[in-house]
């Protein structure tokens, strides 16, 4: 069965600082990732996918996420942290077989001013 | 303009009570979700509609019957409500039923049963 996990619960990091959340899938076969984004009281808003071509995935408020099919890895980056990015990220897979998508825990991230 | 917008925002109950929550999406979009996230922030599908037609269906309670008027709503109806079922119920949305394409989420139905 298809499963996204995230080994980091929190994280925590300074203002400005590079910030790097993991995401590891089990899938058989290339799936359709995604990552997004939850600010306390809200929905979720996603910040970038991916399903095919460049492995490296441009997001929305300067994120990226690099595919490796050999780590069986999807991670999120950042290379300037600001106070605004502390949220709850999610990590999703796309089963083929269904429409559903399947997702991680959640990574809580606190920045420090 | 709200793409995806639910109502109550927060739902406070007593057990037993039956409750509903609706959700519109002015997206043009043809599939419709339901999720809920417990407190440790886990999301799970429930349900799904394409165009008005059931196509996920999970183990949910029978106690939980989504309906779905047209394609732009997917209601979540829920009766004799129990203590577990307090959590943040999502709606989304997405442009097709087929892979690739994110969700847009509505805002979240807080539901507390005491």
């Amino acid at each position: 069965a298809q499963s996204v996990t995230q080994p980091d619960i929190h994280i925590t990091v300074s203002e400005g600082a590079s910030l790097e959340l993991r995401c590891n899938y089990s899938y058989g076969a290339t799936p359709y990732l995604f990552w997004y984004v939850q600010s306390p009281g809200q929905g979720l808003q996603l910040l970038l996918k991916y399903f095919s071509g460049d492995t490296l995935v441009q997001g929305i408020k300067g994120f990226e996420a690099e595919f490796k099919r050999s780590q069986s890895s999807f991670n999120l980056r950042k290379p300037s942290v600001h106070w605004s990015d502390a949220a709850e990220y999610f990590c999703a897979v796309v089963s083929s077989g269904t429409y559903k998508y399947i997702f991680g825990t959640g990574t809580r991230l606190k920045v420090l001013a | 303009d709200t793409a995806v917008s639910q109502t109550p925002k927060y739902l406070v109950t007593q057990m037993g009570n039956d409750k509903s929550i609706k959700c519109e999406q002015n997206l043009g979009h043809d599939t419709m979700y339901w999720y809920k996230q417990d407190s440790k922030k886990f999301l799970k599908i429930m349900f799904s509609y394409n165009n008005k037609e059931l196509i996920i269906n999970e183990t949910v309670p029978n106690r939980f019957s989504p309906k779905s008027p047209d394609k732009a709503h997917l209601n979540l109806h829920i009766n004799s409500l129990e203590l577990g079922d307090s959590a943040v119920y999502f709606c989304a949305s997405s442009g097709t039923a087929t892979l690739g394409y994110g969700y847009t989420f509505g805002s979240g139905t807080r539901l507390t049963v005491v």
